[in-house]
Protein backbone atom coordinates (compact mmCIF):
# COMPACT_ATOMS: atom_id res chain seq x y z
CA UNK A 1 0.00 0.00 0.00
CA UNK A 2 1.83 3.11 -1.08
CA UNK A 3 1.07 5.56 1.36
CA UNK A 4 2.53 8.61 -0.50
CA UNK A 5 2.38 9.02 -4.17
CA UNK A 6 4.25 10.60 -6.87
CA UNK A 7 2.22 10.18 -10.38
CA UNK A 8 4.25 11.78 -12.38
CA UNK A 9 7.59 9.99 -12.85
CA UNK A 10 8.89 13.16 -15.22
CA UNK A 11 8.64 16.84 -15.95
CA UNK A 12 10.37 18.75 -18.49
CA UNK A 13 9.80 22.66 -18.06
CA UNK A 14 11.52 25.68 -20.14
CA UNK A 15 14.10 27.08 -17.98
CA UNK A 16 12.43 30.24 -16.34
CA UNK A 17 9.11 29.00 -15.92
CA UNK A 18 7.28 27.51 -13.31
CA UNK A 19 7.58 23.78 -11.90
CA UNK A 20 5.06 22.34 -10.03
CA UNK A 21 5.49 18.73 -8.47
CA UNK A 22 2.65 16.79 -6.83
CA UNK A 23 2.50 14.25 -4.25
CA UNK A 24 -0.90 12.77 -3.00
CA UNK A 25 -0.83 10.68 0.90
CA UNK A 26 -3.59 8.68 2.03
CA UNK A 27 -3.00 8.83 5.55
CA UNK A 28 -4.06 11.20 7.61
CA UNK A 29 -1.94 10.95 10.43
CA UNK A 30 1.03 12.52 8.98
CA UNK A 31 2.05 16.10 10.30
CA UNK A 32 5.14 17.04 8.60
CA UNK A 33 5.83 16.98 4.86
CA UNK A 34 9.28 17.25 3.39
CA UNK A 35 10.42 17.67 -0.09
CA UNK A 36 14.27 16.57 -1.34
CA UNK A 37 15.92 16.68 -4.10
CA UNK A 38 18.40 14.07 -5.61
CA UNK A 39 21.00 14.06 -7.98
CA UNK A 40 22.72 10.90 -9.55
CA UNK A 41 24.81 8.67 -7.22
CA UNK A 42 24.13 10.99 -4.34
CA UNK A 43 21.91 11.00 -1.33
CA UNK A 44 19.14 13.33 -0.95
CA UNK A 45 19.04 16.70 0.32
CA UNK A 46 16.70 18.44 2.26
CA UNK A 47 14.88 20.92 0.20
CA UNK A 48 11.79 22.68 2.38
CA UNK A 49 9.00 20.67 4.68
CA UNK A 50 5.91 21.98 6.39
CA UNK A 51 4.05 21.29 9.32
CA UNK A 52 0.11 20.05 9.26
CA UNK A 53 -0.52 23.09 11.14
CA UNK A 54 -0.05 25.60 7.64
CA UNK A 55 -0.89 25.40 4.25
CA UNK A 56 1.89 26.97 2.99
CA UNK A 57 5.99 27.60 3.04
CA UNK A 58 8.37 29.41 1.35
CA UNK A 59 12.24 29.84 0.94
CA UNK A 60 13.16 31.68 -2.02
CA UNK A 61 12.51 29.95 -5.59
CA UNK A 62 10.63 27.16 -3.43
CA UNK A 63 7.11 27.10 -2.12
CA UNK A 64 5.27 24.12 -0.61
CA UNK A 65 1.48 23.46 -0.47
CA UNK A 66 -0.32 21.53 1.73
CA UNK A 67 -4.05 20.93 1.22
CA UNK A 68 -5.03 18.79 3.85
CA UNK A 69 -8.83 17.94 2.93
CA UNK A 70 -7.54 16.84 -0.60
CA UNK A 71 -4.66 14.94 1.21
CA UNK A 72 -1.87 16.62 -1.70
CA UNK A 73 0.77 18.23 -1.61
CA UNK A 74 3.13 20.43 -3.70
CA UNK A 75 6.14 22.06 -4.76
CA UNK A 76 6.82 24.81 -7.15
CA UNK A 77 9.79 26.21 -8.28
CA UNK A 78 10.07 29.63 -9.53
CA UNK A 79 11.65 30.80 -11.84
CA UNK A 80 13.34 27.12 -12.67
CA UNK A 81 16.64 27.01 -13.72
CA UNK A 82 18.35 24.15 -15.03
CA UNK A 83 20.77 23.29 -12.16
CA UNK A 84 16.96 22.56 -10.48
CA UNK A 85 17.37 19.55 -12.60
CA UNK A 86 17.16 16.04 -10.53
CA UNK A 87 14.72 14.09 -8.51
CA UNK A 88 12.14 15.33 -6.25
CA UNK A 89 11.30 12.79 -3.69
CA UNK A 90 8.42 13.81 -1.62
CA UNK A 91 7.94 12.24 2.06
CA UNK A 92 5.94 12.12 4.90
CA UNK A 93 6.24 11.58 8.82
CA UNK A 94 4.20 10.71 11.47
CA UNK A 95 5.42 9.11 15.29
CA UNK A 96 4.65 5.51 15.15
CA UNK A 97 5.48 3.35 17.97
CA UNK A 98 7.40 6.68 19.73
CA UNK A 99 9.75 7.76 16.69
CA UNK A 100 9.52 9.75 13.73
CA UNK A 101 8.81 7.33 10.61
CA UNK A 102 9.22 8.59 7.22
CA UNK A 103 7.52 7.63 4.12
CA UNK A 104 8.60 8.51 0.73
CA UNK A 105 7.35 8.62 -2.84
CA UNK A 106 8.34 7.20 -5.79
CA UNK A 107 9.89 10.47 -6.84
CA UNK A 108 9.93 12.48 -10.23
CA UNK A 109 12.38 13.61 -12.26
CA UNK A 110 12.53 16.88 -14.00
CA UNK A 111 14.17 18.48 -16.37
CA UNK A 112 14.39 22.24 -16.83
CA UNK A 113 15.33 22.75 -20.30
CA UNK A 114 17.82 26.10 -21.30
CA UNK B 1 32.10 20.24 8.76
CA UNK B 2 29.05 18.37 10.22
CA UNK B 3 27.47 15.37 8.17
CA UNK B 4 26.93 11.86 7.53
CA UNK B 5 30.10 9.59 6.17
CA UNK B 6 28.84 6.50 3.99
CA UNK B 7 31.40 4.67 2.77
CA UNK B 8 32.52 2.63 0.64
CA UNK B 9 30.89 4.48 -2.57
CA UNK B 10 30.89 1.21 -3.99
CA UNK B 11 30.82 -2.43 -3.10
CA UNK B 12 30.66 -6.03 -4.72
CA UNK B 13 29.61 -9.19 -3.14
CA UNK B 14 30.42 -12.29 -4.14
CA UNK B 15 27.51 -15.10 -3.69
CA UNK B 16 27.14 -16.15 0.27
CA UNK B 17 29.04 -13.37 1.46
CA UNK B 18 27.92 -10.99 4.17
CA UNK B 19 29.30 -7.46 3.44
CA UNK B 20 29.30 -4.17 5.74
CA UNK B 21 28.19 -0.98 5.03
CA UNK B 22 29.25 1.84 7.60
CA UNK B 23 27.35 4.94 8.53
CA UNK B 24 29.28 7.82 10.36
CA UNK B 25 27.44 10.94 11.69
CA UNK B 26 29.22 13.87 13.64
CA UNK B 27 25.71 15.75 13.75
CA UNK B 28 24.81 14.90 17.45
CA UNK B 29 21.75 13.03 16.00
CA UNK B 30 20.11 10.52 18.07
CA UNK B 31 18.16 9.01 15.22
CA UNK B 32 19.50 7.23 12.51
CA UNK B 33 17.87 5.16 9.78
CA UNK B 34 19.07 2.71 6.88
CA UNK B 35 17.23 2.66 3.36
CA UNK B 36 17.56 1.09 0.24
CA UNK B 37 16.55 2.53 -3.09
CA UNK B 38 15.71 0.53 -6.69
CA UNK B 39 15.53 1.68 -9.76
CA UNK B 40 11.79 3.52 -10.48
CA UNK B 41 10.96 2.71 -6.60
CA UNK B 42 11.01 5.03 -3.24
CA UNK B 43 13.10 4.59 -0.26
CA UNK B 44 12.00 2.15 2.20
CA UNK B 45 13.51 1.51 5.33
CA UNK B 46 15.24 -1.00 6.47
CA UNK B 47 16.22 -0.76 9.84
CA UNK B 48 16.20 2.20 12.29
CA UNK B 49 17.66 3.37 15.52
CA UNK B 50 16.45 5.85 17.69
CA UNK B 51 19.21 5.80 21.12
CA UNK B 52 22.35 3.96 21.67
CA UNK B 53 22.21 0.14 21.88
CA UNK B 54 18.60 -0.10 20.29
CA UNK B 55 17.12 -0.45 16.91
CA UNK B 56 14.05 -1.59 15.64
CA UNK B 57 12.97 -3.47 11.99
CA UNK B 58 11.81 -1.54 9.14
CA UNK B 59 9.86 -2.71 6.33
CA UNK B 60 12.17 -5.28 4.60
CA UNK B 61 14.67 -5.93 7.36
CA UNK B 62 15.17 -9.38 6.18
CA UNK B 63 18.30 -10.56 5.31
CA UNK B 64 19.84 -7.25 6.66
CA UNK B 65 21.43 -6.80 10.42
CA UNK B 66 22.55 -3.45 12.51
CA UNK B 67 24.08 -2.52 15.40
CA UNK B 68 24.52 0.98 17.19
CA UNK B 69 27.35 0.42 19.87
CA UNK B 70 27.80 4.40 19.58
CA UNK B 71 26.19 7.13 19.08
CA UNK B 72 27.95 8.09 15.80
CA UNK B 73 28.17 4.87 14.13
CA UNK B 74 25.12 2.56 12.57
CA UNK B 75 26.37 0.15 10.29
CA UNK B 76 24.32 -2.20 7.95
CA UNK B 77 25.42 -5.61 7.10
CA UNK B 78 24.14 -7.66 4.07
CA UNK B 79 24.13 -11.22 4.92
CA UNK B 80 23.79 -14.01 2.47
CA UNK B 81 20.48 -14.39 3.65
CA UNK B 82 19.76 -11.17 1.66
CA UNK B 83 18.74 -12.94 -2.05
CA UNK B 84 18.33 -9.44 -4.17
CA UNK B 85 20.97 -7.23 -2.21
CA UNK B 86 22.01 -4.79 -5.28
CA UNK B 87 20.86 -1.74 -4.62
CA UNK B 88 21.74 1.62 -3.46
CA UNK B 89 21.86 2.20 -0.10
CA UNK B 90 21.32 5.28 1.89
CA UNK B 91 22.07 5.86 5.35
CA UNK B 92 20.39 9.09 7.16
CA UNK B 93 19.54 10.71 11.03
CA UNK B 94 18.06 13.57 12.18
CA UNK B 95 17.64 14.95 15.68
CA UNK B 96 15.15 13.90 18.44
CA UNK B 97 13.26 17.01 17.88
CA UNK B 98 10.10 16.99 16.63
CA UNK B 99 9.37 17.94 13.05
CA UNK B 100 13.13 17.73 11.74
CA UNK B 101 14.24 16.46 8.52
CA UNK B 102 16.72 13.27 8.26
CA UNK B 103 20.12 14.47 6.54
CA UNK B 104 21.51 12.25 4.65
CA UNK B 105 24.83 10.45 3.24
CA UNK B 106 25.92 9.94 -0.60
CA UNK B 107 24.86 6.17 -0.39
CA UNK B 108 26.90 2.76 -1.06
CA UNK B 109 25.80 0.93 -4.21
CA UNK B 110 26.49 -2.55 -3.92
CA UNK B 111 26.35 -4.82 -6.49
CA UNK B 112 26.74 -8.56 -6.87
CA UNK B 113 29.79 -10.24 -8.79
Amino acid sequence: DQQVKQNSPSLSVQEGRISILNCDYTNSMFDYFLWYKKYPAEGPTFLISISSIKDKNEDGRFTVFLNKSAKHLSLHIVPSQPGDSAVYFCAASAITSGTYKYIFGTGTRLKVLA
Amino acid sequence: DGGITQSPKYLFRKEGQNVTLSCEQNLNHDAMYWYRQDPGQGLRLIYYSQIVNDFQKGDIAEGYSVSREKKESFPLTVTSAQKNPTAFYLCASRSWDSNQPQHFGDGTRLSIL
